[in-house]
């Protein structure tokens, strides 16, 4: 089964500090993406990343870092740091190689205070 | 990034009327399209997947003959919830996807509908 968690329901901190949000993933398959979208209160879903399971290399773009562990399933983001502009619900997602299914987890709501 | 359009971005009906909401790709064709459903303050639920010129296939517990799904071309596909119900009320949301050309869905903007 495909499943997605994302223990942290609501993450607030105050401006300029770093956090991280959580993402721990099961899944059957040897190939799959995960993603991290970003909802702001507009309610779009705006694309950060994707990541296929043979790229455990991590990536960083900009103030957002992203760090991809097989080895504990998990794919966990930082924000280093943190805006106002960042306040927004976090999704982590996983996709299947043979599926067109996005499985998304539960969201992190980050607030980030002045 | 690639441009998916969802119309209408809000709407509100009357207790038993339809409402047709519109998922267009504007810049690749998307052989599939999917519809979710986000209750507030909780995850995206997969309503059902839509392949052009297929018939759309529904996750466990979504009514088909409620939300009826038409993905007539490769840049276009419509969720209809018909005889709309206050429980229907909702933020839907479509994403577009290109198996070749692209991994990653692209997704509308979110239609909230609110029926009274």
């Amino acid at each position: 089964a495909q499943k997605v968690t994302q223990a942290q329901t609501e993450i607030s901190v105050v401006e300029k500090e770093d956090v991280t949000l959580d993402c721990v993933y099961e899944t059957r398959d040897t190939t799959y993406y995960l993603f991290w979208y970003k909802q702001p209160p507009s309610g779009e879903l705006v694309f950060l990343i994707r990541r296929n399971s043979f790229d455990e290399q991590n990536e960083i773009s900009g103030r957002y870092s992203w760090n991809f562990q097989k080895s504990t399933s998990s794919f966990n983001f930082t924000i280093t740091a943190s805006q106002v502009v960042d306040s927004a619900v976090y999704f982590c997602a996983l996709r299947g190689a043979g599926d067109n299914k996005f499985y998304f987890g539960s969201g992190t709501k980050l607030n980030v205070k002045p | 990034g690639a441009v998916v359009s969802q119309h209408p971005s809000r709407v509100i009906c009357k207790s038993g009327t339809s409402v047709k909401i519109e998922c267009r790709s504007l810049d690749f064709q998307a052989t599939t399209m999917f519809w979710y459903r986000q209750f507030p303050k909780k995850s995206l639920m997969l309503m059902a997947t839509s392949n052009e010129g297929s018939k759309a296939t529904y996750e466990q517990g979504v009514e088909k003959d409620k939300f009826l799904i038409n993905h007539a071309s490769l840049t276009l596909s419509t969720l209809t919830v018909t005889s709309a119900h206050p429980e229907d009320s909702s933020f839907y949301i479509c994403s577009a996807y290109q198996r070749l050309q692209r991994t990653e869905a692209f997704f509308g903007q979110g239609t909230r509908l609110t029926v009274v």
